[in-house]
């Protein structure tokens, strides 16, 4: 199995800063096959990024997803208020789906 | 417009059995795969199972959960047996991207009580 770690695991910041999440795997991502996706309370997961850089339907262009193989990185250019929230990497393997722990982005 | 929507959680002894629906509807269902994916309590996501042409589990649920979908109904169900306090949580029901990859929607979830 696929092991994502996700760090920091808190990251405070103020609105109209920049925020660098990563997801680092156990092994190789073939296919760049690593998403994205954001978390409030209360609410349903939302796909961010797909294929690692790929942006969703509807998702801002200040979100930006990069890197391949072990190491991936989202940016989020210039935090707005609706981007509080806790956000998860996740890999497919052919076989099964893994999901990082998550990175809560709070307000300092 | 894509919306999924599940039902048939609620409080359930341990080794009991559940099982949960999505109705899934705004798409072709039978062209993607479906999976469930859980939260519990203060815990990350979880993927629990998908059915696609074949269907995958956790290791964490395999022998004891069957996911299966009835394509004339367009729903999606998880029949969960021998549950476990463990399998405490949100579940929620997730629509399959062009590719097996990723999960493009999701249903706002049933919860799922495991406790005497």
């Amino acid at each position: 199995e696929i092991v994502l770690m996700q760090s920091p695991g808190t990251l405070s910041l103020s609105p109209g800063e920049r925020a660098t999440l990563s997801c680092r795997a156990s092994q190789h991502i073939s296919g760049s096959y690593l998403a994205w996706y954001q978390q409030k309370p209360g609410q349903a997961p939302r796909l961010l990024i797909y294929g690692a850089s790929s942006r969703a339907t509807g998702t801002p262009d200040r979100f930006s997803g990069s890197g391949s193989g072990t190491d991936f990185t989202l940016t989020i250019s210039r935090l707005e208020p609706e981007d509080f929230a806790v956000y998860y990497c996740q890999q497919y393997n052919g076989s099964s789906w893994t999901f990082g722990q998550g990175t809560k982005v709070e307000i300092k | 417009e894509v919306q999924l929507l599940e039902s048939g959680g609620g409080l359930v002894q341990p080794g009991g059995s559940l099982r949960l629906s999505c109705a899934a509807s705004g798409f072709t269902f039978i062209t993607y795969a479906m999976s469930w994916v859980r939260r519990a309590p203060g815990k990350g996501l979880e993927w629990v199972s998908t059915a696609g042409g074949t269907t995958y589990y956790a290791d964490s649920v395999k022998g004891r959960f069957t996911i299966s979908r009835d394509s004339s109904r367009n729903t999606l169900y998880l029949q969960m047996n021998s549950l476990r306090a463990e399998d405490t949580a949100v579940y929620y029901c997730a629509k399959g991207g062009d590719n097996l990859s990723y999960f493009d929607f999701w249903g706002q979830g049933t919860l799922v009580t495991v406790s005497s």
